[in-house]
């Protein structure tokens, strides 16, 4: 069982590059939601989907845009890279939103913009 | 301004002993809250959660304690293990299904 995954694990880019982040599960979630974690601090909620169909924009959605297209794969995308956005993003999914459930991670894309 | 806080960055025990890690948070609305853990290039794995009408939640070694009057949860970890070595993340989640996550404590179990 796959869970979730994450491609690229490691990507450099130049400022004001785009690109794509690929989040995929394999759980029939519904739920899913992608964070940024910077050094010595905790994990900041970007965007989240709470279905097919439905996006909405968490604590940080700055420079970043999402869709969800199905079930399975919910996209980040970075539309002109900063090195303010360099940092460690997680793609995590639930059952639910209810907020008794907890979430699947998967291991992460280490981004960094130079 | 920060709604949930771990304010210790690290912690260090000897195997066998009790590791408690605490956690404050300021939104009364929080009505769940749950423990990670996460090693080293991996995302963070789910613990133990405790929902915010109880006061103790226990599975295993592990047990979370809310003080909902002082905004304050905590977990024991009984007895520590080197395996437990890892970062220790505090979540608090609201109905509308977003988490807030505390900045981490890093647990490091010696031998």
């Amino acid at each position: 069982n796959a869970g979730v995954t994450q491609t690229p694990k490691f990507q450099v880019l130049k400022t004001g590059q785009s690109m794509t982040l690929q989040c995929a599960q394999d759980m029939n979630h519904e739920y899913m939601s992608w964070y940024r974690q910077d050094p010595g601090m905790g994990l900041r909620l970007i965007h989240y989907s709470v279905g097919a169909g439905i996006t909405d924009q968490g604590e940080v959605p700055n420079g970043y845009n999402v869709s969800r297209s199905t079930t399975e794969d919910f996209p980040l995308r970075l539309l002109s890279a900063a090195p303010s956005q360099t940092s460690v993003y997680f793609c995590a999914s639930s059952s639910s939103g209810y907020s008794n459930q907890p979430q699947h991670f998967g291991d992460g894309t280490r981004l960094s913009i130079l | 301004d920060q709604q949930v806080k771990q304010n210790s960055p690290s912690l260090s025990v000897q195997e066998g002993r009790i590791s408690i890690l605490n956690c404050d948070y300021t939104n009364s609305m929080f009505d769940y809250f749950l423990w990670y853990k996460k090693y080293p290039a991996e995302g963070p794995t789910f613990l133990i959660s405790i929902s915010s009408i109880k006061d103790k939640n226990e599975d295993g070694r592990f047990t979370v304690f809310l003080n909902k009057s002082a905004k304050h949860l905590s977990l024991h970890i009984v007895p520590s293990q080197p395996g437990d070595s890892a970062v220790y993340f505090c979540a608090a989640n609201t109905n509308a299904g977003k988490s807030t996550f505390g900045d981490g404590t890093t647990l490091t179990v010696k031998p």
